[in-house]
Order: structure tokens, then C-alpha cells, then sequence
């Protein structure tokens, strides 16, 4: 069936470096990856997504990019805060017949930013 | 902005119980998801409903059951509870749009279902 990898499962960093994150997907007609910030017993919270027809996007600290050829989207936090770790995930969504969406996500990488 | 609203937020049952959690979608939204997650996962997916129809179907054991109501409002019924159903359960809702625009999902809070 389909399904989403992301590596690394766990980061630690320097603050004020940068974090990347990548995710693979399998199916090929997947056309949308938000990325999803998510803190100790809280609800999973979007930070930036990108469409399959878009390459890159960035937000302020926070860049993500497509491949859609390799099948390959990353998550580039820049200037890293200790505010920043968490964890966080991918997640690829694909069409179905009924007009909604399949979201499948990825393992999630624990993000630790060391001040 | 109005949220995704889920209820109650935490609950405590005893094995082979039975227990209901709802959930209130934003506004216009047309679009439900359930999702379970357990310590340390990542949310698996269980259930989808689309004006009340299910449009999805992920993981959810033949135990637990789920609707969307006229006003789009959604519930997990989940019967003979077993100790590996503790888990934190949360309800998502988009608005559908074309298939080429992809549609964001937004989480409610979640329900903390603990099973002794």
C-alpha cells in the first residue's frame, strides 16, 4: 500500500543552525504535502505546505521543496530556536474517486533544538 | 477562528466498555477524519466521511464505528474496549475542492481515551 518515509526520526541541534527533514512517498498520484508541527499532547498543527505543481516554498525560517520526479519533499528550518523543537511530520495527499483526499503520514522526526 | 471541536477531551473506561467520542468540524466544512495516536506514533488513520458518506477507510478495527450527521458533526463509537485502545484519537476537517488543489486538513485537540 502506499506509504510515506521521513528521516530522520530523531534531530538534534545547535540553536541558531539548520534542520532538514525528508519524506519519500509511493504513490505517484499524490499532489500535496503539508508539513505538521506537533508538541507533547497537542494536536498536530500545519507549518507550511506545498502543491505538486510548485518546487519550493518558503515561510520566514521555514523552506520546504518537492522532487516530484525522485518522489522527495524536504523541510528546511533555518536560524533554529529552542521554540522549535517538537516533533514533526510529513504528510502526502492524494485524490480519491470521491472527490476527498487520502492523507498518509510519515513516522514523524523529534526535533531537538539545543541552546 | 472557529476550530475543529472534539469532546470530551479525556476519558477514562474500563476494558469491554463502550465509549463515544464527537467531534464538531470548522465551519462549511464538508470533510471528517479520524485519526488514532498511540505514544510516540504518528497519527494513523482510521476513518473518513464525505456530506455524510464514508469516503475513506484506514485501520479501524471492526469494533469501533463512525457517522457523520446532517450537520456534519461526526462520532467514533468504539465497543470492547481493550487495554491497547488508550490512545490520544483526533478528528480532522477540510473543505473539499478540486482535485488539483489538494485540501489542507485541520486537527481538533483531541480525545485522550485511557482504557484500564
Amino acid at each position: 500500500g502506499e506509504n510515506v518515509e521521513q528521516h530522520p526520526s530523531t534531530l538534534s541541534v545547535q540553536e541558531g543552525d539548520s534542520a532538514v527533514i525528508k519524506c519519500t512517498y509511493s504513490d505517484s498520484a499524490s499532489n500535496y504535502f503539508p508539513w505538521y508541527k506537533q508538541e507533547l499532547g497537542k494536536r498536530p498543527q500545519l507549518i507550511i505546505d506545498i502543491r505538486s505543481n510548485v518546487g519550493e516554498k518558503k515561510d520566514q525560517r521555514i523552506a520546504v521543496t518537492l522532487n516530484k520526479t525522485a518522489k522527495h519533499f524536504s523541510l528546511h528550518i533555518t536560524e533554529t530556536q529552542p521554540e522549535d523543537s517538537a516533533v514533526y511530520f510529513c504528510a502526502a495527499s492524494t485524490p480519491l474517486a470521491s472527490g476527498t483526499y487520502k492523507y498518509i503520514f510519515g513516522t514523524g522526526t523529534r526535533l531537538k533544538v539545543l541552546a | 477562528a472557529a476550530g475543529v471541536i472534539q469532546s470530551p477531551r479525556h476519558l477514562i473506561k474500563e476494558k469491554r466498555e463502550t465509549a463515544t467520542l464527537k467531534c464538531y468540524p470548522i465551519p462549511r466544512h464538508d470533510t471528517v477524519y479520524w485519526y488514532q495516536q498511540g505514544p510516540g506514533q504518528d497519527p494513523q488513520f482510521l476513518i473518513s466521511f464525505y456530506e455524510k458518506m464514508q469516503s475513506d477507510k484506514g485501520s479501524i478495527p471492526d469494533r469501533f464505528s463512525a457517522q457523520q450527521f446532517s450537520d456534519y458533526h461526526s462520532e467514533l463509537n468504539m465497543s470492547s474496549l481493550e487495554l491497547g485502545d488508550s490512545a490520544l484519537y483526533f478528528c480532522a476537517s477540510s473543505l473539499r475542492r478540486g482535485r488539483d488543489s489538494g485540501n489542507t486538513i485541520y486537527f481538533g485537540e483531541g480525545s485522550w481515551l485511557t482504557v484500564v
